[in-house]
């Protein structure tokens, strides 16, 4: 089944402490991207990568890090998370071709104390 | 400046009445728009691309360059359709999904 697949679903932690979500796609897409929802402000993408090691920043990346050193893998680093980072992130993948959507996972949630 | 605007945060309604969530969008060029729907505490699901002029679960959009808009629109609500709907815009050379604030729809029975 093709799938995007994001661990943890829900991880409660405190300021400071360097934590990563990671993010795995299994239909061999070029294309990642890391997004954050927030109330009343909708989806906004952090970071996106075209290809194993290319990647770079979204609208919102202050904070974050990120590494595409396989295809299928698109890990996000939070080396000292802060509550504001507190939110509901979501990965997606999409394959490098026009038109095509993009495939979410279920969604991380995070809370920052 | 690239921009989607959903300027309704709630759209409620009752079982059998028509639905409309409105999108407009700001963008220079030929835009690739989509409707993607998130039920509760799932993911985002795709619902349909303004390239396709597809419909699905009943759910319908336009593209209305003279506009900027991409509405969607159904003829009848079901409750099953309550849910957090986003309209979105593909941009920077399809490496950026712009995201409106989202449109929640509550169909009441």
């Amino acid at each position: 089944e093709a799938q995007v697949t994001q661990n943890p679903r829900y991880l409660i932690t405190v300021t400071g402490k360097k934590l990563t979500v990671t993010c795995s796609q299994n239909m061999n897409h070029e294309y990642m991207s890391w997004y954050r929802q927030d109330p009343g402000l909708g989806l906004r993408q952090i970071y996106y990568s075209m290809n194993v090691e290319v990647t770079d920043k979204g609208d919102v990346p202050e904070g974050y890090k990120v590494s595409r050193k396989e295809k299928r893998n698109f890990p996000l680093i939070l080396e000292s998370p802060s509550p504001n980072q507190t939110s509901l992130y979501f990965c997606a993948s999409r394959a490098d071709s026009k038109n095509q959507p993009q495939h979410f996972g279920d969604g991380t949630r995070l809370s920052i104390l | 400046a690239q921009r989607v605007t959903q300027p309704e945060k709630l759209l409620s309604v009752f079982k059998g009445a028509p639905v409309e969530l409105k999108c407009n969008y700001s963008y220079s060029g030929s835009p690739e728009l989509f409707w993607y729907v998130q039920y509760s505490r799932q993911r985002l699901q795709l619902l349909l691309r303004h390239i396709s002029r597809e419909s699905i679960k009943g759910f319908t959009a336009d593209l209305n360059k003279g506009e900027t808009s991409f509405h969607l629109k159904k003829p009848f609500a079901q409750e099953e359709d309550s849910a957090m709907y986003y309209c979105a815009l593909l941009s920077g050379g399809y490496n950026k999904l712009i995201f409106g604030a989202g449109t929640r729809l509550a169909v009441h029975p």
